[in-house]
């Protein structure tokens, strides 16, 4: 069974400063991957995947991630903070049988 | 397209009450799924349907909650004699039928759930 580990419940980070949240993931078969971002009483919004083309993903808002195979890593990044990226990110995988596995999620905190 | 949406976005029942939430996938997404979020926690997957057939249930999906997809279209997802540990935020998501993307899910707002 897949799944994913996301350390540190509550990042919290300086407006403008880099915006780094890690994801490690286990598979038994050549995953896809996600991070999704959350906002306060509302649904999960994609913001980038990994689906075995390049490992360099860009995705919305300035969000990109670079998936590390040797490393079992999917590890989103974002040069400058901006106070609108305060929100729950969730990391996710799947294995190719129709079921999403998330991580706990990173509470990201912007300190202006 | 107006994305995915549920119904109610909020319901407050009473322990032993039965409640039925509704969800409306994107239009001619074939795949249909529902997750339970707790607080503090990763969404968690209940079951999943492609197009009416129910093709696979979590071992979280007790015997009390019941999920159906008559059409093809919009799903509903039934929870008999609640309990107070089904407080939750549940999500629907659904997804096209291509192969590159069949597996990127799209999710709507979420019903919370508080069971006093």
């Amino acid at each position: 069974a897949q799944s994913v580990t996301q350390l540190g419940s509550h990042v919290s980070v300086s407006e403008g400063a880099l915006v780094l949240l890690r994801c490690n993931y286990s598979s038994s078969v050549p995953p896809y991957l996600f991070w999704y971002v959350q906002y306060p009483n509302q649904g999960l919004q994609l913001l980038l995947k990994y689906t075995s083309a390049a490992t360099l993903v860009k995705g919305i808002n300035g969000f990109e991630a670079e998936f590390k195979k040797s490393e079992t890593s999917f590890h989103l990044t974002k040069p400058s903070a901006h106070m609108s990226d305060a929100a729950e990110y969730f990391c996710a995988v799947s294995a190719g049988n129709n079921r999403l596995a998330f991580g706990k999620g990173n509470q990201v905190v912007v300190i202006p | 397209d107006t994305g995915v949406s549920q119904d109610p976005r909020h319901k407050i029942t009473k322990r032993g009450q039965n409640v039925t939430f509704r969800c409306d996938p994107i239009s001619e997404h074939n795949r249909l799924y529902w997750y339970r979020q707790t607080l503090g926690q990763g969404p968690e997957f209940l079951t999943y349907f492609q197009n009416e057939a129910q093709l696979e249930k979590s071992r979280l999906l007790s015997d009390r909650f019941s999920a159906e997809r008559p059409k093809g279209s919009f799903s509903t997802l039934e929870i008999q004699r609640t309990e107070q540990g089904d407080s939750a935020m549940y999500l629907c998501a659904s997804s096209p039928r291509t192969s590159l993307t069949s597996y990127e899910q799209y999710f709507g707002p979420g019903t919370r759930l508080t069971v006093t």
